[in-house]
């Protein structure tokens, strides 16, 4: 099976701040059709999870442009260039390469 | 608007049945493939099962698979979960899931499922 790795798991930030979480994957995660199913997810406090990015680095509907990912082979990231008060939550990668697969979540506070 | 409401969710004994069911509103069903996301209590997400557009592509996590059944009736627009021996260890918050450019464009708000004796 896959394993996702995310870090830091905590992650206290200022208000206005950059913040960068790390997803690294057990094994390479190109699909036999050339693409990379690394998604990235948001889960604030009692709601249910959201999709922010798909295939590394696409942003959903809706979703700010301050959330990016970038990332290829075995390590990504997803970035928040400056983090607002409603950003705070769970945010979890999911590999849908090998499989369906999530990471441990971070917990992003603000300080 | 794209919406999912799952419902069936509820207190059961080890070793139990339920069965989940995730409406569908806003768009046709038989166009996506669905998933069932699990949430255990203070815990992180975890895929459940998947099932294609026509009912076909079906697969489970190990941890369920021969107990839990996934099924879809698209005229109904309603995804299923048959869920039997039913174990402490699933309890959980399942969340139906729609796959648009993979898992994960739409989550309804999710069925509580508690196992206990």
């Amino acid at each position: 099976d896959v394993v996702l790795t995310q870090s830091p798991l905590s992650l206290p930030v200022t208000l206005g701040q950059p913040a960068s979480i790390s997803c690294r994957s057990s094994q390479g995660l190109v699909s036999f059709d050339g693409n990379t199913y690394l998604n990235w997810f948001q889960q604030r406090p009692g709601q249910s999870p959201r999709r922010l990015i798909y295939k590394i680095s696409n942003r959903d509907s809706g979703v700010p442009d301050r959330f990016s990912g970038s990332g290829s082979g075995t390590d990504f990231t997803l970035k928040i260039s400056r983090v607002e008060a409603e950003d705070v939550g769970v945010y979890y990668c999911m590999q849908g390469t090998h499989w369906y697969t999530f990471g441990q979540g971070t917990k992003l506070e603000i300080k | 608007e794209v919406q999912l409401e799952e419902s069936g969710g509820g207190l059961v004994q080890p070793g139990g049945s339920l069965r989940l069911s995730c409406a569908a509103s806003g768009f046709s069903l038989s166009n996506y493939w669905m998933h069932w996301v699990r949430q255990g209590p203070g815990k992180g997400l975890v895929w459940v099962s998947r099932i294609g557009s026509d009912g076909n592509f079906i697969h489970y996590a190990d941890s369920v698979k021969g107990r839990f059944t996934i099924s879809r009736d698209n005229a109904k627009n309603t995804l299923y979960l048959q869920m039997s021996s039913l174990r402490v260890e699933d309890t959980a918050v399942y969340y139906c899931v729609r796959d648009v450019q993979g898992l994960g464009d739409s989550w309804g708000q999710g069925t509580r499922v508690t196992v206990s004796s």
